[in-house]
């Protein structure tokens, strides 16, 4: 069982608010990964970090930021929260050696009104 | 560009018939082959890793095999609880470009 958790796991909130969606992996990984899936699309990757003050953007534009002060946690924040940004957000943590699986957290599915 | 398609995007079956799912990929360099399960309002659950063509493995009533330029999932007397969403995934360079996901029903 992956050890890879996610809060909250659902958050309605108005237009113009700041969010920060939490993940924390209990498993020493060094890279982490942020991905966003509107239902019945694919997962689109959004940022990832390989490690502590190491932090990329992915493939798909996002006004999101992320933080990477801790190995264990990998949080992401939006400083003003728009409609757009309603979606499914999926974090993953992988070990650094080799081509091992991607653990994936439960999600936080965000609703912006 | 690196691309992953998955077919059919959707599929419904009787419990005990059995079916493949399919994943092309075209993906320069590929690290691996990924398949992911996911039931709704969920993450996905990781199934395989292929790494190279002719490689196969199998889980339970899954097996999954790869070419070099798709890969299939094969499910064999499924049960309902089978149904779920199943992701293809390939890697390139420490990234996986994930597939749109085949949504498989299995009817009692």
């Amino acid at each position: 069982e992956a050890d890879i958790y996610q809060t909250p796991r659902y958050l309605v909130i108005g237009t113009g608010k700041k969010i920060t969606l939490e993940c924390s992996q209990t498993m020493g990984h060094d890279k982490m990964y942020w991905y966003q899936q509107d239902p019945g699309m694919e997962l689109h990757l959004i940022h990832y970090s390989y490690g502590v003050n190491s932090t990329e953007k992915g493939d798909l534009s996002s006004e999101s930021t992320v933080s990477r002060i801790r190995t264990e946690h990998f949080p992401l924040t939006l400083e003003s929260a728009r409609p757009s940004h309603t979606s499914q957000y999926l974090c993953a943590s992988r070990a650094g050696t080799g081509a091992g699986e991607l653990f994936f957290g439960e999600g936080s599915r965000l609703t912006v009104l | 560009e690196d691309q992953v398609t998955q077919s059919p995007e959707a599929l419904r079956l009787q419990e005990g018939e059995s079916s493949s799912l399919n994943c092309s990929y075209t993906v320069s360099g590929l690290r691996g082959l990924f398949w992911y399960r996911q039931d709704p309002g969920k993450g996905p659950e990781f199934l395989f890793t292929l790494y190279s063509a002719g490689e196969e493995k199998e889980k339970e009533r899954l097996k999954a095999t790869l070419t070099k330029k798709e890969s299939f999932l094969h499910i064999t007397a499924p049960k309902p609880e089978d149904s779920a969403t199943y992701l293809c995934a390939a890697e390139r360079a420490q990234k996986l470009v994930f597939g749109q996901g085949t949504r498989l029903t299995i009817n009692p």
